[in-house]
C-alpha cells in the first residue's frame, strides 16, 4: 500500500519569499512521486516527476522538488513566489509506470503581495 | 502526453437521478482511471477502466453507484446513479501515457456535479 502526507494544507508567503511545500510518502516499492498544480476551475497539470536518476529534479513555472529517500521526503520548492503561483498544490505516488496515483490532501498555497 | 475531454464541464442535477460523464481520449490508450474530487478535498480513485474488461473499483466504490463503461481504448464512460447531495464533487477522468510509459497521468478538466 502506498500514502502521502502533505504538511499544511494552507501555506500563505509574501510575493518573491521562498515557498517549501512538504510531502511525505511511504510505498512497499521504489515509488514514483509527482507533483501536480489544479488552478481554480481548472484540472490538473504536471509540475515536475521523479522516477529514476538525478534526486533533484526540476519542473515548470521556477518549481524543484528532491526526493530522499532516507526521509521518504519529497519537498517542493521554488526560490521566489509569485502572485500566479497561487493555487492547490497536489502531491502524488505511484508504484510505477501506468499505475494509478495515490494523492496526498492538498496545499494551497497562497501569495501576498 | 494525451488530450482528454471531459463531458459535461458542469452540471446541476436533482436528487435521485443519473448522470453519465464521458472521458474522450485523443489517442489509444490501455487504463483509464476515474477520480473524485469532493469540495475542498484531494482526488480519490473511484475505479481502474479497461478496455475489453470490468471495471476495477476501489474500496468504497461500488459498480451499482458508479458503473462505468469502456467500449473501446480511446472513450470511456462513469454515471453517477441514484445521485445525492454528498456526489457534489468534481469527477476527474484521467489517463497513463500512450506509448513510452513515463509514469505521470494526465488529467481532463473534471466534470463538475453539484446535486440539489
Amino acid at each position: 500500500a502506498q500514502s502521502v502526507t502533505q504538511l499544511g494544507s494552507h501555506v500563505s508567503v509574501s510575493e518573491g519569499a521562498l515557498v517549501l511545500l512538504r510531502c511525505n510518502y511511504s510505498s512497499s516499492v521504489p515509488p514514483y512521486l509527482f507533483w501536480y498544480v489544479q488552478y481554480p476551475n481548472q484540472g490538473l497539470q504536471l509540475l515536475l516527476k521523479y522516477t529514476t536518476g538525478a534526486t533533484l529534479v526540476k519542473g515548470i513555472n521556477g518549481f524543484e522538488a528532491e526526493f530522499k529517500k532516507s526521509e521518504t521526503s519529497f519537498h517542493l520548492t521554488k526560490p521566489s513566489a509569485h502572485m500566479s503561483d497561487a493555487a492547490e498544490y497536489f502531491c502524488a505516488v505511484s508504484e510505477g509506470a501506468g499505475n494509478m496515483l495515490t494523492f496526498g490532501g492538498g496545499t494551497r498555497l497562497m501569495v501576498k503581495p | 502526453s494525451a488530450v482528454i475531454s471531459q463531458k459535461p464541464s458542469r452540471d446541476i442535477c436533482q436528487r435521485g437521478t443519473s448522470l453519465t460523464i464521458q472521458c474522450q481520449v485523443d489517442s489509444q490508450v490501455t487504463m483509464m482511471f476515474w477520480y473524485r474530487q469532493q469540495p475542498g478535498q484531494s482526488l480519490t480513485l473511484i475505479a481502474t477502466a479497461n478496455q475489453g474488461s470490468e471495471a476495477t473499483y476501489e474500496s468504497g466504490f461500488v459498480i451499482d453507484k458508479f458503473p462505468i463503461s469502456r467500449p473501446n481504448l480511446t472513450f470511456s464512460t462513469l454515471t453517477v446513479s441514484n445521485m445525492s447531495p454528498e456526489d457534489s464533487s468534481i469527477y476527474l477522468c484521467s489517463v497513463a501515457s500512450s506509448g513510452r510509459q513515463t509514469g505521470e497521468l494526465f488529467f481532463g478538466e473534471g466534470s463538475r456535479l453539484t446535486v440539489l
